[in-house]
């Protein structure tokens, strides 16, 4: 059964600071991952997805990395700003044959101006 | 730029009674999921659905759950009696083909709140 863990719980920093969120998952026989934003009492923006044969992707400040033998991906935020505060979670696009992500808990991020 | 929309955005019931929770996915996106997110815990899958049929579900969608495409446009989960334990934010999503490029879409949620 595919677990997804994401390390830390809750980050904070200052604000310019280059950050890395991390998830891990159980089983690499992955066909995606997608990495998502969800602000308090809100729904879940999709911020980046990597197919299971590539190895990163990008999007302005975001670069997303997948290691699928290892089962872990990192989500770098360079340059954080207050707005960036959210909590981001990680999914893994199962291999099964309906889609369905499996989430991890997530990672609150708290950027201090 | 398409979108999925769910209605209603919060829906209070008290314990027992049957609800219903509408989605409406991107048009020509052909899966569709319900996913729900107690406070504080991870999203959790409950459904997927595809060419009018359940293609896989959790141990969570008992037989108090089901779900419905009732007109080729709308989404339906339903729940026949619900439980204080079904508080949660019930999220919709929809995917366009089942291929490693193609993202999950998310509605923004309605939020259930049993009494």
């Amino acid at each position: 059964k595919q677990e997804v863990t994401q390390i830390p719980a809750a980050l904070s920093v200052p604000e310019g600071e280059n950050l890395v969120l991390n998830c891990s998952f159980t089983d690499s026989a992955i066909y995606n991952l997608q990495w998502f934003r969800q602000d308090p009492g809100k729904g879940l923006t999709s911020l980046l997805l990597i197919q299971s044969s590539q190895r990163e992707q990008t999007s302005g400040r975001l670069n997303a990395s997948l290691d699928k033998s290892s089962g872990r991906s990192t989500l770098y935020i360079a340059a954080s700003q207050p707005g960036d505060s959210a909590t981001y979670l990680c999914a893994v696009g199962s291999s099964s044959n309906t889609g369905k992500l499996i989430f991890g808990q997530g990672t609150t991020l708290q950027v201090k101006p | 730029e398409p979108e999925v929309t769910q209605t209603p955005s919060h829906q209070v019931t008290q314990m027992g009674q049957e609800v219903i929770l509408r989605c409406v996915p991107i048009s020509n996106h052909l899966y569709f999921y319900w996913y729900r997110q107690i406070l504080g815990q991870k999203v959790e899958f409950l459904v997927s659905f595809y060419n009018n049929e359940i293609s896989e579900k959790s141990e969570i969608f008992d037989d108090q759950f089901s779900v419905e495409r009732p007109d080729g446009s709308n989404f339906t989960l339903k729940i026949r009696s619900t439980k204080l334990e079904d508080s949660a934010m019930y999220f919709c999503a929809s995917f366009k083909e089942l291929s490693s490029y193609n993202e999950q879409f998310f509605g923004p949620g309605t939020r259930l709140t049993v009494l």
